[in-house]
Protein backbone atom coordinates (compact mmCIF):
# COMPACT_ATOMS: atom_id res chain seq x y z
CA UNK A 1 0.00 0.00 0.00
CA UNK A 2 0.99 3.82 -0.82
CA UNK A 3 2.20 5.41 2.33
CA UNK A 4 0.94 9.12 3.34
CA UNK A 5 2.83 11.84 4.83
CA UNK A 6 0.62 14.21 7.19
CA UNK A 7 2.35 16.87 9.56
CA UNK A 8 2.09 15.69 13.06
CA UNK A 9 0.22 18.91 14.37
CA UNK A 10 -1.72 22.24 13.10
CA UNK A 11 -3.86 25.00 14.89
CA UNK A 12 -6.73 26.42 13.61
CA UNK A 13 -8.99 29.31 14.99
CA UNK A 14 -12.36 28.64 15.34
CA UNK A 15 -15.05 29.63 12.79
CA UNK A 16 -12.53 29.78 10.09
CA UNK A 17 -11.15 27.04 7.25
CA UNK A 18 -8.78 24.57 8.71
CA UNK A 19 -6.49 23.09 5.28
CA UNK A 20 -5.02 19.56 6.27
CA UNK A 21 -2.45 18.74 3.94
CA UNK A 22 -1.24 15.02 2.80
CA UNK A 23 0.90 13.53 0.50
CA UNK A 24 0.82 10.29 -1.11
CA UNK A 25 3.41 10.64 -3.81
CA UNK A 26 2.92 6.86 -4.23
CA UNK A 27 -0.04 6.14 -4.65
CA UNK A 28 -1.17 3.71 -7.66
CA UNK A 29 -4.48 4.17 -10.42
CA UNK A 30 -6.08 1.82 -8.58
CA UNK A 31 -6.31 4.02 -5.26
CA UNK A 32 -8.29 6.02 -3.26
CA UNK A 33 -8.13 8.54 -0.61
CA UNK A 34 -9.61 8.24 2.47
CA UNK A 35 -9.80 10.93 5.34
CA UNK A 36 -11.13 9.68 8.95
CA UNK A 37 -11.00 11.79 12.20
CA UNK A 38 -10.94 10.15 15.79
CA UNK A 39 -12.02 12.90 18.93
CA UNK A 40 -10.28 11.92 21.75
CA UNK A 41 -11.77 9.04 23.45
CA UNK A 42 -13.65 7.83 20.25
CA UNK A 43 -13.73 5.15 17.11
CA UNK A 44 -12.14 6.00 13.89
CA UNK A 45 -15.16 8.38 12.23
CA UNK A 46 -15.01 8.36 8.42
CA UNK A 47 -15.35 12.02 6.50
CA UNK A 48 -14.79 11.64 2.92
CA UNK A 49 -13.22 9.96 0.27
CA UNK A 50 -12.04 10.41 -3.12
CA UNK A 51 -9.91 9.02 -6.52
CA UNK A 52 -9.11 11.58 -8.71
CA UNK A 53 -11.91 14.79 -9.05
CA UNK A 54 -12.38 16.89 -5.80
CA UNK A 55 -14.99 15.68 -3.63
CA UNK A 56 -17.47 17.61 -0.84
CA UNK A 57 -20.13 16.71 1.54
CA UNK A 58 -21.79 17.70 4.39
CA UNK A 59 -18.63 17.57 6.50
CA UNK A 60 -15.75 18.15 4.35
CA UNK A 61 -14.34 19.07 0.64
CA UNK A 62 -11.71 16.80 -0.57
CA UNK A 63 -9.09 18.63 -3.31
CA UNK A 64 -6.69 15.69 -4.95
CA UNK A 65 -4.04 17.10 -7.43
CA UNK A 66 -4.19 16.68 -10.70
CA UNK A 67 -0.78 14.26 -10.85
CA UNK A 68 -3.05 13.02 -7.53
CA UNK A 69 0.47 13.03 -5.18
CA UNK A 70 -1.21 14.99 -2.64
CA UNK A 71 -4.37 15.77 -0.88
CA UNK A 72 -6.28 18.09 1.47
CA UNK A 73 -9.03 18.27 3.47
CA UNK A 74 -10.69 21.42 3.96
CA UNK A 75 -13.20 22.00 7.32
CA UNK A 76 -14.66 25.13 5.92
CA UNK A 77 -15.45 26.72 8.80
CA UNK A 78 -14.02 25.21 11.77
CA UNK A 79 -15.40 24.59 15.26
CA UNK A 80 -13.84 23.36 18.66
CA UNK A 81 -15.93 20.10 17.87
CA UNK A 82 -13.42 19.45 15.00
CA UNK A 83 -10.51 19.00 17.46
CA UNK A 84 -9.50 15.51 16.57
CA UNK A 85 -6.56 13.64 15.16
CA UNK A 86 -7.07 13.54 11.48
CA UNK A 87 -6.10 10.45 9.36
CA UNK A 88 -5.13 10.27 5.33
CA UNK A 89 -5.42 6.78 3.88
CA UNK A 90 -4.98 5.33 0.64
CA UNK A 91 -6.19 2.01 -0.40
CA UNK A 92 -6.94 0.27 -3.69
CA UNK A 93 -10.41 -1.38 -4.02
CA UNK A 94 -9.36 -3.92 -6.90
CA UNK A 95 -10.52 -5.93 -3.52
CA UNK A 96 -8.80 -9.70 -3.86
CA UNK A 97 -10.98 -12.60 -3.22
CA UNK A 98 -11.82 -12.82 0.10
CA UNK A 99 -9.17 -10.84 1.44
CA UNK A 100 -11.64 -7.86 2.84
CA UNK A 101 -10.17 -4.38 2.75
CA UNK A 102 -6.87 -4.14 4.60
CA UNK A 103 -6.83 -0.07 6.02
CA UNK A 104 -3.42 0.73 7.42
CA UNK A 105 -3.22 3.65 9.44
CA UNK A 106 -0.58 6.85 9.53
CA UNK A 107 0.60 9.18 12.65
CA UNK A 108 -2.04 11.69 11.38
CA UNK A 109 -2.29 15.32 12.43
CA UNK A 110 -3.51 16.40 15.84
CA UNK A 111 -5.70 19.45 14.79
CA UNK A 112 -6.80 22.14 17.61
CA UNK A 113 -9.03 24.25 16.87
CA UNK A 114 -8.24 27.56 18.95
CA UNK A 115 -11.74 29.81 20.52
CA UNK B 1 -27.88 3.91 9.56
CA UNK B 2 -23.63 3.55 9.58
CA UNK B 3 -23.39 2.04 13.59
CA UNK B 4 -21.24 -0.75 14.63
CA UNK B 5 -21.69 -1.15 18.37
CA UNK B 6 -18.97 -2.47 20.61
CA UNK B 7 -19.49 -3.90 23.93
CA UNK B 8 -18.15 -3.88 26.45
CA UNK B 9 -17.25 -0.48 26.79
CA UNK B 10 -14.95 -0.94 29.44
CA UNK B 11 -13.44 -4.80 30.47
CA UNK B 12 -10.39 -4.79 33.58
CA UNK B 13 -9.48 -8.11 33.96
CA UNK B 14 -6.95 -10.30 35.21
CA UNK B 15 -3.72 -12.03 33.67
CA UNK B 16 -5.69 -15.47 33.96
CA UNK B 17 -9.18 -14.66 33.35
CA UNK B 18 -11.15 -15.37 29.91
CA UNK B 19 -12.94 -12.82 28.75
CA UNK B 20 -14.52 -11.55 25.54
CA UNK B 21 -15.32 -8.66 23.44
CA UNK B 22 -18.19 -8.26 20.95
CA UNK B 23 -19.14 -6.45 18.11
CA UNK B 24 -22.29 -6.20 15.91
CA UNK B 25 -23.67 -4.24 12.79
CA UNK B 26 -26.98 -4.79 10.76
CA UNK B 27 -25.61 -2.84 7.93
CA UNK B 28 -24.98 -5.87 6.09
CA UNK B 29 -21.34 -5.97 5.42
CA UNK B 30 -19.67 -8.45 5.20
CA UNK B 31 -16.06 -7.78 6.29
CA UNK B 32 -15.71 -6.71 9.75
CA UNK B 33 -12.12 -5.85 11.43
CA UNK B 34 -10.45 -5.82 14.93
CA UNK B 35 -7.70 -3.45 15.48
CA UNK B 36 -5.55 -1.91 18.83
CA UNK B 37 -5.12 1.11 19.57
CA UNK B 38 -2.23 2.04 22.20
CA UNK B 39 -2.05 5.32 23.99
CA UNK B 40 -1.43 7.77 21.59
CA UNK B 41 -0.29 6.26 18.93
CA UNK B 42 -2.42 5.07 15.46
CA UNK B 43 -5.00 2.24 15.31
CA UNK B 44 -2.90 -0.74 14.09
CA UNK B 45 -4.79 -3.92 12.14
CA UNK B 46 -5.08 -7.14 13.88
CA UNK B 47 -7.31 -9.42 12.00
CA UNK B 48 -10.10 -9.01 9.16
CA UNK B 49 -13.19 -11.33 8.12
CA UNK B 50 -14.29 -11.35 4.73
CA UNK B 51 -17.20 -13.44 4.42
CA UNK B 52 -17.16 -14.53 7.66
CA UNK B 53 -13.55 -16.41 7.00
CA UNK B 54 -10.62 -15.24 8.64
CA UNK B 55 -8.44 -13.35 5.93
CA UNK B 56 -5.99 -11.41 7.68
CA UNK B 57 -4.34 -11.97 10.81
CA UNK B 58 -1.31 -9.86 11.55
CA UNK B 59 0.49 -11.84 13.33
CA UNK B 60 -1.54 -11.48 16.52
CA UNK B 61 -0.62 -13.70 19.43
CA UNK B 62 -2.64 -16.59 19.88
CA UNK B 63 -3.81 -14.98 23.39
CA UNK B 64 -6.49 -12.88 21.49
CA UNK B 65 -8.82 -15.46 19.25
CA UNK B 66 -11.19 -14.03 16.91
CA UNK B 67 -14.57 -15.65 16.13
CA UNK B 68 -17.25 -15.08 13.26
CA UNK B 69 -19.95 -16.88 14.24
CA UNK B 70 -22.21 -14.90 11.41
CA UNK B 71 -21.93 -11.96 8.97
CA UNK B 72 -22.94 -9.41 11.86
CA UNK B 73 -21.47 -10.59 14.82
CA UNK B 74 -17.73 -10.39 15.15
CA UNK B 75 -16.05 -11.79 18.99
CA UNK B 76 -12.41 -11.18 20.21
CA UNK B 77 -11.42 -13.90 22.86
CA UNK B 78 -8.80 -13.36 25.20
CA UNK B 79 -6.91 -15.22 27.24
CA UNK B 80 -4.26 -14.94 29.25
CA UNK B 81 -3.35 -11.22 28.67
CA UNK B 82 -0.49 -9.23 29.75
CA UNK B 83 -0.58 -5.37 31.08
CA UNK B 84 0.74 -4.90 27.90
CA UNK B 85 -2.41 -5.80 25.84
CA UNK B 86 -3.88 -3.19 27.54
CA UNK B 87 -5.60 -0.77 24.69
CA UNK B 88 -8.35 0.49 23.08
CA UNK B 89 -9.87 -2.22 21.02
CA UNK B 90 -11.97 -1.45 17.98
CA UNK B 91 -14.29 -3.21 15.47
CA UNK B 92 -14.80 -2.38 12.15
CA UNK B 93 -17.21 -3.34 9.23
CA UNK B 94 -17.22 -2.24 5.75
CA UNK B 95 -19.53 -3.86 2.51
CA UNK B 96 -16.95 -6.18 1.50
CA UNK B 97 -17.64 -5.50 -1.98
CA UNK B 98 -16.23 -2.23 -3.82
CA UNK B 99 -18.77 0.14 -5.02
CA UNK B 100 -18.62 3.82 -7.21
CA UNK B 101 -20.95 5.19 -4.24
CA UNK B 102 -19.23 3.83 -1.16
CA UNK B 103 -16.18 2.99 -1.97
CA UNK B 104 -15.61 -0.17 0.55
CA UNK B 105 -15.69 2.56 3.42
CA UNK B 106 -14.76 0.77 6.94
CA UNK B 107 -17.19 2.05 9.54
CA UNK B 108 -16.03 1.77 13.09
CA UNK B 109 -17.09 1.14 16.71
CA UNK B 110 -16.80 3.03 19.99
CA UNK B 111 -14.60 0.55 21.15
CA UNK B 112 -13.95 -1.30 24.37
CA UNK B 113 -11.16 -0.17 26.34
CA UNK B 114 -9.56 -3.12 28.23
CA UNK B 115 -7.12 -2.77 30.85
CA UNK B 116 -4.97 -6.01 32.19
CA UNK B 117 -3.92 -5.95 35.73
Amino acid sequence: DAKTTQPTSMDCAEGRAANLPCNHSTISGNEYVYWYRQIHSQGPQYIIHGLKNNETNEMASLIITEDRKSSTLILPHATLRDTAVYYCIVRDLTLRANTGNQFYFGTGTSLTVIP
Amino acid sequence: DTEVTQTPKHLVMGMTNKKSLKCEQHMGHRAMYWYKQKAKKPPELMFVYSYEKLSINESVPSRFSPECPNSSLLNLHLHALQPEDSALYLCASSPGAASRRWGNTIYFGEGSWLTVV
